[in-house]
């Protein structure tokens, strides 16, 4: 069973269109993530959600929204796309906000292109 | 601020060659520290982890001493495999709060 599972796979599209990637955790988390891994790797923490509030917003264009409909989503919605959005997102959950006691899990990633 | 630094990748190894990534840290307060490992194509992976000062984490081999007085976290590993190559990201949570800070990854591949 897959424990945080992510929608599409892979995503290619144009720039100016509006996309979604979905994020779905059968773990039982109150918490969840998306994190944006640029070409280089480097992993950089977007939004975290608890208890479906909003607790962490980096600083990241107001293009992009995450909406969590309920604790086992988390879904992220980016508006007018352009070149620099393509990357890898992460979708991610744990089960509290204690720090590190608790582990996050991470889903397979959305690979998003833009052209 | 809190930030992870990582050694450059990318490291090519031979089976059964030591491995140590080099992973170093800035935070307030008193962080946990973890390792995280990324097969190809695949979401990140914990791999170990360590909670307080002098704690080693330890996992299919591999282990890593958190050391508040050189303020490190280093990645090794006795003896390689090629199953091992991996991006592997170092990374830090303040225990008072749940945002992680990664280290860019240092991409693994081994050679038989």
């Amino acid at each position: 069973d897959t424990a945080v599972s992510q929608t599409p796979k892979y995503l290619v599209t144009q720039m100016g269109n509006d996309k979604s990637i979905k994020c779905e955790q059968n773990l039982g988390h109150d918490t969840m993530y998306w994190y944006k891994q640029d070409s280089k790797k480097f992993l950089k923490i977007m939004f975290s959600y608890n208890n479906k509030e909003l607790i962490i917003n980096e600083t990241v264009p107001n293009r992009f929204s995450p909406k969590s409909p309920d604790k086992a989503h988390l879904n992220l919605h980016i508006n007018s796309l352009e070149l620099g959005d393509s990357a890898v997102y992460f979708c991610a959950s744990s089960q509290g906000l204690a720090g590190g006691l608790y582990e996050q899990y991470f889903g397979p990633g959305t690979r998003l292109t833009v052209t | 601020g809190n930030s992870v630094t990582q050694m450059e990748g990318p490291v090519t190894l031979s089976e059964e060659a030591f491995l140590t990534i080099n992973c170093t840290y800035t935070a307030t307060g008193y962080p946990s520290l973890f390792w995280y490992v990324q097969y190809p194509g695949e979401g990140l992976q914990l791999l170990l982890k360590a909670t307080k000062a002098d704690d080693k984490g330890s996992n299919k081999g591999f282990e890593a001493t958190y050391r508040k007085e050189t303020t490190s976290f280093h990645l090794e590993k006795g003896s390689v495999q090629v199953s091992d190559s991996a991006v592997y990201f170092c990374a830090l949570i303040k225990n008072t709060g749940n945002q992680f800070y990664f280290g860019t990854g240092t991409s693994l591949t081994v050679i038989p």
